[in-house]
């Protein structure tokens, strides 16, 4: 099962791009890439996934790495309703999903 | 409207007394999966379905039972509860096992004194 590294927390302000990075170097060729956020206690929201090439939807942009061995979350303009707990995920296809601690995003006015 | 519904939101219980906490989903998903999530300590898989009468533990299965009788159900049950399950819980599903979103319910804050 591929495990995924991120920083504990970051601080990014107002208006500015949020870039939050994920290492998954045990991730093999055909395992996504998942992001999800959880906002306090809410359930955790889905964002954006992806395979090798890059993503972006109406939430997020995401930048896979080549060797696939880290991706970046980009939110281009960040808003204080952006503050979060973001997690990179790779589910494996056991069915076991490792969440891990995530990445605390603190955006400051 | 699609969602992932658990009940209740909260729950205090005693030590030893059995509870289930009910999750249902309405989009048809194959896969379900129950997580348990403590300060500091992020989202812990506790067991996971990936189809009815196919269960399998996650990372943190002691304590907890589960089934999956119909696919739209999958209820998590304490039979004995104890203080170090005092938690919050979420259920989860997703169209199937492999490279599917999932859907998250709303959570349920269980205290066990």
């Amino acid at each position: 099962d591929a495990k995924t590294t991120q920083p504990p927390s970051m601080d990014c302000a107002e208006g500015r791009a949020a870039n939050l990075p994920c290492n998954h170097s045990t991730i093999s060729g055909n395992e996504y890439v998942y992001w999800y956020r959880q906002i306090h206690s809410q359930g955790p929201q889905y964002i954006i996934h992806g395979l090798k090439n890059n993503e972006t939807n109406e939430m997020a942009s995401l930048i896979i790495t080549e060797d696939r061995k880290s991706s970046t979350l980009i939110l281009p303009h960040a808003t204080l309703r952006d503050t979060a707990v973001y997690y990179c995920i790779v589910p494996s296809n056991t069915g076991k999903l490792i969440f891990g601690q995530g990445t605390t995003l603190q955006v400051k006015p | 409207e699609a969602q992932v519904t658990q009940n209740p939101r909260y729950l205090i219980t005693v030590t030893g007394k059995k509870l289930t906490v009910t999750c249902s989903q309405n989009m048809n998903h194959e896969y379900m999966s129950w997580y348990r999530q403590d300060p500091g300590l992020g989202l812990r898989q506790i067991y996971y379905s990936m189809n009815v009468e196919v269960t399998d533990k996650g990372d943190v299965p002691e304590g907890y039972k589960v089934s999956r009788k119909e696919k739209r159900n999958f209820p998590l049950i304490l039979e004995s509860p104890s203080p170090n399950q005092t938690s919050l819980y979420f259920c989860a599903s997703s169209l199937s096992r492999v490279n599917e979103k999932l859907f998250f319910g709303s959570g349920t804050q269980l205290s066990v004194l």
